[in-house]
């Protein structure tokens, strides 16, 4: 049981390129998130999936496109990648939506210079 | 959503209970206090939830004031893997629109030997 795992763990993007995060959860939830944390600050959400088929904008939704791939998968896709974006992102899933108790991936790094 | 104040840093001697105190003074009758943690570079780690019964578990203890509007996460015995960011979030805990969360910036435990 693997619980989240998140492909790459590392990336440095120049300004423009595109590229697409991978998370796969295997704990059979129903919700699935994309944070970001910027150095020395707390998470905020970008996007969220409460169950298969259905996404939904979080807190900074600009530049990012999700998609729910089946249940155990959540893509996060930066289409037009900007130096704003060097962050270290993490996915997460849960139970349900309603429910607070989330399980976290060990985060991508991604630079963009 | 309710906001949280968190000090921004506390230190605590390892093996003694390290507390960890929460301000959420306008808290609904509805929402739920939640406590994470983040050790260094890695993922968020669920730690305990309550809506107003004090509750323990494994990790620690969560104890909610009689009004509602403070609690305090408590490590019994401290140790130096304790050393994280903790975030303490209050939210709905059955609702729908859950899953747009904002973390903040937690308190930075430093458990010292």
């Amino acid at each position: 049981n693997a619980g989240v795992t998140q492909t790459p763990k590392f990336q440095v993007l120049k300004t423009g390129q595109s590229m697409t995060l991978q998370c796969a959860q295997d704990m059979n939830h129903n919700s699935m998130y994309w944070y970001r944390q910027d150095p020395g600050m707390g998470l905020r959400l970008i996007y969220y999936s409460a169950s298969e088929g259905t996404t939904d904008k979080g807190e900074v939704p600009n530049g990012y496109n999700v998609s729910r791939l089946n249940k155990r998968e959540f893509s996060l896709r930066l289409e037009s990648a900007a130096p704003s974006q060097t962050s270290v992102y993490f996915c997460a899933s849960s139970e349900l939506a309603v429910s607070y108790e989330q399980y976290f991936g060990p985060g991508t790094r991604l630079t963009v210079t | 959503d309710a906001k949280t104040t968190q000090p921004t840093s506390m230190d605590c001697a390892e093996g003694r209970a390290a507390n960890l105190p929460c301000n959420h003074s306008t808290i609904s009758g509805n929402e739920y206090v939640y406590w994470y943690r983040q050790i260094h570079s890695q993922g968020p780690q669920y730690i305990i939830h309550g809506l107003k019964n004090n509750e323990t578990n494994e990790m620690a203890s969560l104890i909610i004031t009689e009004d509602r509007k403070s609690s305090t996460l408590i490590l019994p015995h401290a140790t130096l893997r304790d050393t994280a960011v903790y975030y303490c979030i209050v939210r709905v805990g059955y609702n729908t629109n859950a899953g747009k969360s904002t973390f903040g910036d937690g308190t930075t435990l430093t458990v010292k030997p």
